[in-house]
């Protein structure tokens, strides 16, 4: 069973809709990211999350919303989507009661496609 | 601001043939490297890391020696193989509590049979 799931796996939406990107772990880890990857630009960070109380803008927050609804979940919401969001996102986690506190470890990815 | 910088791609080499993707790497401190490696159609998964100057990070048949003086992380493998065709992104975290990860954009590795 894989550790970090993310749902839909893949989503074609129009412009304007809001869109729910999900994200839930069973690793108990207590910190959680969103990435969107584009060709060519490598992984970027879009917010991130050290508990469910505490909740961080990443370098391009602009246009997206999250909410860590429980330690194991995180979403990420287009409230209106626009083309240039077409992305693949991913959702990460890392736990900061070991050793291995700086390493994340990444769900399969969810491509979307705004039209 | 920490920043990465790896190799171009696309890189296309032959079954067992000798593999570099160069990264460098500017940071505050003393931060630690990674690398990640995305297979087509999946997530990124850890490939290797090193926390301090001169420790080699090693998996898989892949090294990377983390080098100050020079600033970088350079990727190697003695002999590639096919299921070696992939992805791989540079990374690091600089120093702190805050551990978020700064990437590389990423090569492309092909290799051919």
């Amino acid at each position: 069973d894989a550790d970090v799931t993310q749902t839909p796996r893949n989503r074609i939406t129009k412009t304007g809709k809001r869109i729910m990107l999900e994200c839930s772990q069973t690793k108990g880890h207590d910190r959680m990211y969103w990435y969107r990857q584009d060709p060519g630009l490598g992984l970027r960070l879009i917010y991130y999350s050290f508990d469910v109380k505490d909740i961080n803008k990443g370098e391009i927050s602009d246009g997206y919303s999250v909410s860590r609804q429980a330690q194991a979940k995180f979403s990420l919401s287009l409230e209106s989507a626009i083309p240039n969001q077409t992305a693949l996102y991913f959702c990460a986690t890392s736990d900061t009661a070991t050793t291995r506190a700086n390493e994340q470890f990444f769900g399969p990815g969810t491509r979307l496609t705004v039209l | 601001g920490n920043s990465v910088t790896q190799m171009e791609g696309p890189v296309t080499l032959s079954e067992e043939a000798f593999l570099t993707i160069n990264c460098t790497y500017t940071a505050t401190g003393y931060p630690s490297l990674f690398w990640y490696v995305q297979y087509p159609g999946e997530g990124l998964q850890l490939l290797l890391k090193a926390t301090k100057a001169d420790d080699k990070g090693s998996n898989k048949g892949f090294e990377a020696t983390y080098r100050k003086e020079t600033t970088s992380f350079h990727l190697e493998k003695g002999s590639v193989q096919v299921s070696d065709s992939a992805v791989y992104f540079c990374a690091l975290v600089s120093g702190g509590s805050n551990y978020k990860l700064t990437f590389g954009k990423g090569t492309l590795l092909t290799v051919n049979p």
